[in-house]
């Protein structure tokens, strides 16, 4: 039982490129999540998606837009990239039909944009 | 929204001492607590959780304890070890989605 799988783990790229963010997770869970983490800040939700065909912003969503592909896979692309947009991203999911249930994280991605 | 808090920034307790980290929540409609670790390059896991009808709760060597009237809550780690060095974050939800995260707490355990 894998959880949730974030691809790539590191990535560089330079100012303008487009890039998206892969997520699947294999707990059957209806609610998965896009997080940023900078130092400080703790993790801010860019992007959430309640269940398979619905998304809604987050704190932060300028920048990002993401796709639920179907139950298990929720990406997240960055379109022009900008160094602002240098973070660790997480991936998160979990069991929202029943009220208020933890959130599973992936491993992250670490992007730099130069 | 809701707005957490979370105190201190870092923490140096000696090995076997106790350490408490506290936050606070601005939203009345939050009903859920849960606390995080995060080992250096690792994910955010899951340590113990709290909801708003409990007003204490205990794992282990650590424990949780909510105030809902002043609106906070604590963590507490009893008889700390240096594999309990880390990054804490506490969260606190209304649910369905609605988290929002402290900034996070990074504890040191000195031998």
């Amino acid at each position: 039982n894998a959880g949730v799988t974030q691809t790539p783990k590191f990535q560089v790229l330079k100012t303008g490129q487009s890039m998206t963010l892969q997520c699947a997770q294999d707990m059957n869970h209806n609610s998965m999540y896009w997080y940023r983490q900078d130092p400080g800040m703790g993790l801010r939700l860019i992007y959430y998606s309640a269940s398979e065909g619905t998304t809604d912003k987050g704190e932060v969503p300028n920048g990002y837009n993401v796709s639920r592909l179907n139950k298990r896979e929720f990406s997240l692309r960055l379109e022009s990239a900008a160094p602002s947009q240098t973070s660790v991203y997480f991936c998160a999911s979990s069991e929202e039909r029943i009220l208020n249930q933890p959130q599973h994280f992936g491993d992250g991605t670490r992007l730099s944009i130069l | 929204g809701e707005n957490v808090e979370q105190h201190p920034s870092t923490l140096s307790v000696q090995e076997g001492d106790s350490a408490v980290i506290k936050c606070t929540y601005s939203d009345s409609a939050s009903n859920y607590f849960p606390w995080y670790k995060q080992e250096l390059g690792k994910r955010p896991q899951l340590i113990i959780d709290i909801r708003s009808n409990v007003g204490e709760k205990k794992d282990q060597r650590i424990a949780v304890t909510l105030n809902k009237t002043a609106k906070h809550f604590s963590l507490h780690i009893t008889e700390t070890q240096p594999e309990d060095s880390a990054v804490y974050f506490c969260a606190a939800s209304s649910g369905y989605q609605k988290v929002t995260f402290g900034t996070g707490t990074k504890l040191q355990v000195i031998p």
